[in-house]
């Protein structure tokens, strides 16, 4: 198994709720990053966790919120999110030189 | 980390060669050159790497000067499939781990056919 799994895909989400995206990667990867994409710009970097603990926080605001359950896993939870929070939001997972992205999730906020 | 510079889009035909360039004027002694491509509404995709000289694999050569502030990826014989955002990013290479990624602006090549 050489990929990184998101889900969902897409996601529609009032300003009011709490919802979560989801990361998963089955090559033992023990660094993960979340990554933020707006249209027609490049990925932005948010978190890195290593050895399943957060290792770098790029001043994201606290209405996301990373967790990393196992070396497997990742999660980012979204609360009182903002319209302008909408865009791709992209994991992955790295060895040695080479980092392994997901498809993204597709996240819009009304 | 080092900024790099590259155009912002280029246009090319099918089958011919296409060749971005980067700048990175203040690349460090340990730092790698990757690049990668990204389709629409995809992740990227790692293409290669290199440290210096010339790097070749089954999609593209990367040719990077002995000063080592430049760097070009070369793609051969293009498709239409090739139409991609080409990001080019320069950092260390990581003896952890962890290993930031910054993303410059990237090159949006177009090919016609």
């Amino acid at each position: 198994d050489t990929e990184v799994t998101q889900t969902p895909k897409h996601l529609v989400m009032g300003m009011t709720n709490k919802k979560s995206l989801k990361c998963e990667q089955h090559m033992g990867h023990r660094a993960m990053y979340w990554y933020k994409q707006k249209a027609k710009k490049p990925p932005e970097l948010m978190f890195v966790y290593s050895y399943e603990k957060l290792s770098i926080n790029e001043s994201v605001p606290s209405r996301f919120s990373p967790e990393c359950p196992n070396s497997s896993l990742l999660n980012l939870h979204l609360h009182a999110l903002q319209p302008e929070d909408s865009a791709l939001y992209l994991c992955a997972s790295k060895v040695s030189n080479e980092q392994f992205f997901g498809p993204g999730t597709r996240l819009t906020v009304l | 980390l080092a900024k790099t510079t590259q155009p912002i889009s280029m246009d090319s035909y099918e089958g011919q060669e296409v060749n971005i360039t980067c700048s990175h004027n203040n690349i460090a002694t340990n730092d790698y050159i990757t690049w990668y491509q990204q389709f629409p509404s995809q992740g990227p995709r790692f293409i290669i790497q290199g440290y210096k000289t010339k790097v070749t694999n089954e999609v593209a050569s990367l040719f990077i000067p002995a000063d080592r502030k430049s760097s070009t990826l070369s793609l051969p014989r293009v498709s239409l499939s090739d139409t991609a955002v080409y990001y080019c990013l320069v950092g260390d290479r990581g003896t952890s781990n962890t290993g930031k990624l910054i993303f410059g602006q990237g090159t949006t090549l177009q090919v016609k056919p």
